[in-house]
This record gives C-alpha cells, structure tokens and sequence, in this order.
C-alpha cells in the first residue's frame, strides 16, 4: 500500500529565505507525482506536475523534483514572500492504485515579513 | 474558462436528510473522483468514475452514492447523512491518470 510521507510537518522561515520541502513515497511504481497549495479552507491549487519519465518541473519560483527510484520528491520555493504561507501537499498515483491520489498529510508553511 | 464547479460552496444539515453535492466539468475529462479532507486523517478518496456510467469505490465509501449518467457531472449523494460525515469534499478531475488532477473549490458539510 502505497505511503506518503511530508518532511517538515510545519515551517516558519523569514521573507526572502530559500527553501525546501520534502516528500516521500514507499513504492516507486508510479505514474506521477503532483504538489498542491491549500490555503485554510480553500480549495486544491496545482502547483507542478512531473511525469514519471519526468525528472523536474518548474514554474516561476518553484521547482520540483523527482526521484523515483529512491521514493522521493523535493519542492524548492526560492525567495519565499509572506503570499506563499500556506499548506503544501504532495500526492503520488501508483501503478496498483487505479486512478487514487495518495496525499501527504502536508507541511504548513510560514512566512514571515 | 477551465473549471470544476462544486455546490454548494457551504451546507449545514440535519441527520438523515438526504443531500447531494454536485459536481460539474467543463474540460471534458474522463475521469472524477470524490475526496474527503478531515484533521489529522488527510484527504481519502470516496469514490470516483473513469467514464460515463463506469463508477467504483475509492477508500472510504461507505453512506456514500455517486452517478455519472454524463460526462460533465459526477453528483455525490448522502442519502442518510450522519455527523460523522461532517467534513470538507473536493470533486477532481483529470483528462488521463498522467496528466493530473484539476480540483473543485470545496463544499464544506456539518452535520448536526
């Protein structure tokens, strides 16, 4: 069964710091991995999508990458302004999990101005 | 414009009165799927649909319906809700498994 891990659960970092969230999953047999946005109560904001052919993806500020073989995903968020606090979610479909998008349970990210 | 359409957006109801939360798609994807987000369980899925009238359950769908009669819609039905139902549900849709997941707005359901 398919895991999903988010490394750090929460993150409070000052305006205009590089940063790094971690994301890991136990089987590699997967056909992509997504990151998501959530702000509190709101809905799911697509961030990058990377293919499992894929290696990485980037869009503006953000850049993920993907490592299937060793299960893992990073998201680099490069001079983080107080707009990017939010939760990011990582999620994963598998080769054995029809067409599921298996969630992290997320890290919480801060911003400080 | 592209989009998932979720209503209602809030809803408050009383056990056992049968609801549904619709769901609709202007991309023409084939497959829609039903996620329940809750504290400290993360979002599971509930149901989904890879075509019109193929259905099948997801991870937790028990006290849950769905139908997908056409493309575009994909209605999730409570038809005797209880409080522990009490949660926030997307719609997602998406064109083919690689291709990612576009998700609704949120219907935010108490249950009292």
């Amino acid at each position: 069964k398919q895991e999903v891990t988010q490394i750090p659960a929460a993150l409070s970092v000052p305006e205009g710091e590089n940063l790094v969230l971690n994301c890991s999953f136990t089987d590699s047999a997967i056909y992509n991995l997504q990151w998501f946005r959530q702000d509190p109560g709101k809905g799911l904001t697509s961030l990058l999508l990377i293919q499992s052919s894929q290696r990485e993806q980037t869009s503006g500020r953000l850049n993920a990458s993907l490592d299937k073989s060793s299960g893992r995903s990073t998201l680099y968020i490069a001079a983080s302004q107080p707009g990017d606090s939010a939760t990011y979610l990582c999620a994963v479909i598998g080769h054995g999990d029809g067409n599921k998008l298996v969630f992290g349970a997320g890290t919480i990210l801060r911003v400080k101005s | 414009e592209a989009q998932v359409t979720q209503n209602p957006r809030y809803l408050i109801t009383v056990t056992g009165k049968k609801l549904t939360v619709t769901c609709s798609q202007n991309m023409n994807h084939e497959y829609m799927s039903w996620y329940r987000q809750d504290p400290g369980l993360g979002l599971r899925q509930i149901y989904y649909s890879m075509n019109v009238e193929v259905t099948d359950k997801g991870d937790v769908p028990e006290g849950y319906k769905v139908s997908r009669k056409e493309k575009r819609n994909f209605p999730l039905i409570l038809e005797s809700p209880s409080p522990n139902q009490t949660s926030l549900y997307f719609c997602a849709t998406a064109r083919g498994i690689i291709y990612g997941y576009t998700f609704g707005s949120g219907t935010r359901l108490t249950v009292v």
